[in-house]
């Protein structure tokens, strides 16, 4: 069965303070994996597409890497509007997505 | 551009009535996703439509929900009767289909049943 396994469930940084966030998946045909960033009380808003191991996509401060068996997003000097929960998702088949259980980053300034 | 749009953002209704969630997706997409969030399971695709017609439905959990999509710009889903173990948060996504291919959502319905 395809599983999609984020971690850590919570992670509270220092505004500045670099840190990652991983992903980790067991599917039977990896089609792609996104991530996407959730504010409260609003929908999934789409960050990256990777589509093979050792692809990396940025945005901001925002780095996403591919290896066969997980992804991580990097958050360099995060600020404060980077407090969100980030989904990493993968695409089981043409359509489908299957979601972690997200990583609520909180940054303070 | 307008992104998804989804109607109501909240209903409270009480067990056993019908409920009704609507969904405009964004213009030009062929592909119409609703999905199901909430703390326990996180989120769940419930049916997939590919130009207006139902491809995938076994997310959807009773014969209590039905989902239409009668043209491009509009689908709804429909829960009858309600349960309160319905509770949750509706999303509708679309996206311009095939793999590695995007799906952007709106920003839900928080569905309360008392």
């Amino acid at each position: 069965e395809d599983q999609v396994t984020q971690s850590p469930e919570a992670l509270r940084l220092q505004e500045g303070e670099s840190s990652s966030l991983n992903c980790s998946y067991t599917v039977s045909g990896l089609r792609g994996l996104f991530w996407y960033r959730q504010d409260p009380g609003k929908g999934p808003e789409f960050l990256f597409t990777l589509y093979s191991a050792g692809e990396e996509k940025e945005k901001e401060r925002l780095k996403a890497t591919l290896t066969k068996k997980e992804s991580f997003l990097h958050i360099t000097a995060p600020k404060p509007e980077d407090s969100a929960t980030y989904l990493c998702a993968v695409q089981v088949n043409d359509y489908k997505l299957s979601f972690g259980a997200g990583t609520t980053v909180t940054v303070r300034a | 551009d307008a992104g998804v749009i989804q109607s109501p953002r909240h209903e409270v209704t009480e067990m056993g009535q019908e409920v009704t969630l609507r969904c405009k997706p964004i213009s030009g997409h062929n592909s119409l996703f609703w999905y199901r969030q909430t703390m326990m399971r996180g989120l769940e695709l419930l049916i997939y439509f590919n130009n207006n017609v139902p491809i995938d439905d076994s997310g959807m959990p009773e014969d209590r929900f039905s989902a239409k999509m009668p043209n491009a710009s509009f689908s709804t889903l429909k829960i009858q009767p309600s349960e309160p173990r319905d509770s949750a948060v509706y999303f509708c996504a679309s996206g311009s289909g095939g793999v590695f291919q995007p799906q952007h959502f709106g920003d839900g319905t928080r569905l309360s049943i008392l």
